[in-house]
């Protein structure tokens, strides 16, 4: 597509149940970044793709984080029993290889209640 | 540990220049990049850096010293729509790319 797209682009949701998040990127970039952005924070490096394998998941702030990418193009993250301190935007980004500049999303604003 | 500094805040005033700088310390250096986010939206590309030097790209420009870990990113003929805030990141050598907490900019009439 055009640009890396992103849904839901709002999800509420109750404490403990789960949330998927998915990230469309640009066709033909290879590599894909999850990122986490509280409300006047900066960036939280999450997890990254280059293609299916993810080198580095150091980024995912517990076991009830886990994401994948398939046939190298979309990717979801999904958080298992939810808490509130998961409330944040979630941005996803592309890049057509490692070190190029990257194009986000427009992101997922989570809010768990 | 990695690490990237740069101001929390800045103002300015509409039609003034402003630099904004950044200084890091990373395992390796494989680029630095400029970000710009407006409240509420996504980062968009600025520029990127990976020699010693200046680019410039319109009102915009940025400057690397890898000797000194440093680069700053210089706004010219600034417009209340420049007001945001402004990453600075960086590549380290395993390609991971480490973002300060940005600074952000605010211009006043």
């Amino acid at each position: 597509g055009a640009g890396v797209s992103q849904s839901p682009s709002n999800k509420v949701t109750e404490k403990g149940k789960d949330v998927e998040l998915r990230c469309d990127p640009i066709s033909g970039h290879t590599a894909l970044y999850w990122y986490r952005q509280s409300l006047g924070q900066g960036l939280e490096f999450l997890i990254y793709f280059q293609g299916n394998s993810a080198p580095d998941k150091s980024g995912l702030p517990s076991d009830r984080f886990s994401a994948e990418r398939t046939g190298g193009s979309v990717s979801t993250l999904t958080i298992q029993r939810t808490q509130q301190e998961d409330s944040a935007v979630y941005l996803c980004a592309s890049s057509l290889q490692l070190n190029y500049g990257y194009t986000f999303g427009s992101g997922t604003r989570l809010t768990v209640v | 540990g990695q690490n990237i500094d740069q101001p929390t805040e800045m103002t300015a005033t509409e039609g003034a220049i402003v630099q904004i700088n950044c200084t890091y310390q990373t395992s390796g250096f494989n680029g630095l990049f400029w970000y710009q986010q407006h409240a509420g939206e996504a980062p968009t590309f600025l520029s990127y850096n990976v020699l010693d030097g200046l680019e410039e790209k319109g009102r915009f420009s940025s400057f690397l010293s890898r000797s000194k870990g440093y680069s700053y990113l210089l706004l010219k003929e600034l417009q209340m729509k420049d007001s945001a805030s402004y990453l600075c990141a960086v590549t380290d050598s395993n390609y991971q790319l480490i973002w300060g907490a940005g600074t952000k900019l605010i211009i006043k009439p």
